[in-house]
């Protein structure tokens, strides 16, 4: 099995562009997240899904980040207009109701 | 909120030393997972544990649930095992909280 596929694995954009990632969860994984990782920092929960809906999506800035899940499959984030503090990894996981959780690779993101 | 807190931050020890990491948290959970994220890596899952103990090959992972603690212990440390080591905990199918991660560095 592929695991949790994200990407890119990389990206580097100037600030007030736009940016997008991209998250394949496990087959079958009902519960998709969206962490965000400092560095030298434990992540942060930006948004959870359960199938195509946003169950927690508190942390999330909703001013210039979105994110959707619409066949309650693959997710995106984005960040519109990107900031300077936004550069940091932004990790992608899933699990089948909170058992198995497996992480993506994570995008590293470098705003300029 | 459940606080997460892991000792010691930093560790950095000698190719075959018996490595301990610990970890504490506040607040009543369903389970804790261990996790290991290499430089520039995704994160592993090494363990989840609602109870007792487990083993993989040099790695054994505990918890005391009545003292909400848990211990991750490495034997025969090797510098293949240099990593961060995450100790994270859930109530369920809400989103991890993470501990700040313990750096370890395994020299030869």
């Amino acid at each position: 099995e592929a695991g949790v596929v994200q990407s890119p694995r990389y990206k580097i954009i100037e600030k007030k562009q736009p940016v997008a990632f991209w998250c394949n969860p496990i087959s079958g994984h009902n519960t998709l997240y969206w962490y965000l990782q400092n560095l030298g920092q434990g992540p942060e929960l930006l948004i959870r899904y359960e199938n195509e809906e946003a169950v927690d999506d508190s942390q999330l800035p909703k001013d210039r980040f979105s994110a959707e899940r619409l066949k309650g499959v693959d997710s995106t984030l984005k960040i519109q207009p990107a900031e300077l503090g936004d550069s940091a990894v932004y990790l992608c996981a899933s699990s089948l109701d909170g058992v198995g959780y497996t992480f993506g690779s994570g995008t590293r993101l470098t705003v300029v | 909120k459940n606080e997460v807190e892991q000792s010691p931050q930093n560790l950095t020890a000698q190719e075959g030393e018996f490595i301990t990491i610990n970890c504490s948290y506040s607040v009543g959970i369903s389970a804790l997972h261990w996790l290991q994220q290499h430089p520039g890596g995704g994160i592993v899952s090494l363990f989840m544990l609602s109870s007792g103990k487990k083993k993989h090959g040099r790695l054994i992972a505990t918890i005391n649930i009545q003292e909400k603690h848990s211990s991750l212990h490495i034997t025969a440390s090797h510098p293949r095992d240099s990593a961060v080591y995450i100790c994270a905990v859930s109530p369920g199918a809400d989103g991890l909280t993470f501990g700040k991660g313990t750096h370890l560095i395994i020299q030869p």
